[in-house]
């Protein structure tokens, strides 16, 4: 089954600790992965897809063939990374999503 | 570039009506997607068109629901005598032709949110 999951429904750390947002997908086959950002009252924004594999904004996310993850990761939180973060997959045009993680940022 | 356009953002129908969601693709994007987010699950994708032909409606309920996408004017996602259940977030995205090595990225709008009473 192709499938995206994502843990948790929300993470909440302190400004400046290190985050990591989970990911892990089912597929058989070569998907493409991305994380979409939503921030409050905004659209979906794409954050980063990992054949592109550049830093946006801090966040990094390696693909793990083996463990079948795409986990997000920055090492030090900002106040402004406060949001709704989703995972997604596609294989061809559909994307699969995951339930998505909010993030928050305390003071 | 306005970006994808959506709307109404906010759309209350009682049961039984009809509601009809507007979509504007990027200028340059032939490509519409249609995606649904029930509350607290992730979204879900419910059709593809290309102007004027639908290439996948695999995800979309077999009663009640359409999608258009003609050659002139926006996207509509329309559904027809709505029930509680399809109170949700509906997404458009739209995307570039298909053929760079970035096709599939999809540009999302804000969605239109729909309440039915």
């Amino acid at each position: 089954a192709q499938r995206v999951t994502q843990p948790e429904k929300l993470l909440s750390v302190f400004k400046g600790a290190p985050v990591e947002l989970k990911c892990n997908y089912s597929y058989s086959g070569s998907p493409e992965l991305f994380w979409y950002v939503q921030y409050s009252r905004q659209r979906l924004q794409l954050l980063l897809r990992h054949i592109s594999r550049e830093s946006i904004k801090g966040f990094t996310a390696d693909l793990n063939k083996g463990e079948t993850s795409f986990h997000l990761k920055k090492p030090f939180a900002q106040e402004e990374d406060s949001a709704m973060y989703y995972c997604a997959l596609s294989g061809t045009y559909k994307y699969i999503f995951g339930t998505g993680t909010r993030l928050k940022v305390l003071a | 570039n306005a970006g994808v356009m959506q709307n109404p953002r906010h759309l209350v129908r009682r049961r039984g009506q009809e509601a009809r969601l507007r979509c504007s693709p990027m200028k340059g994007h032939s490509h519409v997607y249609w995606y649904r987010q029930l509350p607290e699950e992730g979204l879900k994708f419910m059709v593809y068109l290309q102007k004027e032909n639908i290439i996948d409606e695999s995800g979309m309920p077999k009663e009640r629901f359409s999608a258009e996408f003609p050659k002139e004017g926006p996207s509509i996602l329309r559904i027809q005598q709505v029930v509680r259940g399809d109170s949700a977030a509906y997404f458009c995205a739209s995307s570039p032709e298909i053929g760079g090595a970035y096709y599939n990225e999809q540009f999302f709008g804000p969605g239109t949110r729909l309440t039915v009473l």
